[in-house]
């Protein structure tokens, strides 16, 4: 079974710092796609960022960027000039063409101004 | 365009009682994902639904069940309700093609069992 791992349960970064989030998964595909969602306290689950396997440029979305290091099994987020609306559960997940989204447990995000 | 929408947004019941959650998808998706997220855990898959047809079902017992709409709106239910079902409870609408990740989410049912 697919596993995604958050090992961070929480982390803290200064106004306008960087910060990096990480996210290992276990899988056997080699076709799949992985995924960063931040949910704020209004509960919805909002996508960030994501990368498909099979590509090896890493993904970028303005001020957020991941490291993929695929024989690694590692994902993880960079949060740069990180603002206070940044403040929120960050959650890394993982799907294959077939099935449905696996989610880690989940980073709490504080940003302190 | 509307988003996801989901009714109620809360909900407290008594543990034996029956529930049933509501979601309507964004206009032009076909497919409805159910998750249950506990407090302090990420969403754990539930359901999928596609044209109606029931796509997967995750690891829960026959207590849940739901259905979809020919209009693809949504609903879950759940019988007997445990003081363990207390949870957030996650739509997700997608356009449903194979290997489509567009996964849109609404803002959830909080429902508590008392």
């Amino acid at each position: 079974a697919q596993t995604v791992t958050q090992s961070q349960p929480e982390m803290s970064v200064q106004e306008a710092e960087t910060v990096t989030l990480s996210c290992t998964y276990d899988t056997s595909e080699s076709d799949y796609y992985l995924f960063w969602y931040k949910q704020p306290p209004s509960r919805q689950m909002i996508l960030v960022i994501r990368q498909e396997a099979y590509k090896q440029q890493n993904a970028t979305e303005n001020r957020f960027s991941v490291n993929f290091q695929k024989a690694a099994k590692s994902f993880s987020l960079k949060i740069s000039d990180s603002q206070l609306g940044d403040a929120a559960m960050y959650f890394c997940a993982y799907r294959t063409r077939n099935t449905p989204l696996v989610f880690g447990k989940g980073t709490r995000l504080s940003v302190i101004a | 365009d509307a988003g996801v929408t989901q009714s109620p947004t809360h909900l407290i019941k008594t543990r034996g009682q029956h529930v049933t959650l509501r979601c309507s998808p964004i206009s032009g998706h076909k497919s409805v994902s159910w998750y249950q997220q506990v407090l302090g855990q990420g969403p754990q898959f539930i359901f999928q639904y596609y044209e109606k047809e029931e796509r997967g079902r995750g690891n829960f017992p026959d207590r849940f069940s739901a259905r979809q709409f020919p209009n693809y709106s949504s609903e879950l239910n759940v019988n007997a309700l445990l003081l363990g079902d207390s949870a957030l409870y996650l739509c997700a609408s997608s356009l449903g093609h194979p290997g489509d990740y567009g996964y849109t989410f609404g803002s959830g049912t909080r429902l508590t069992v008392v």
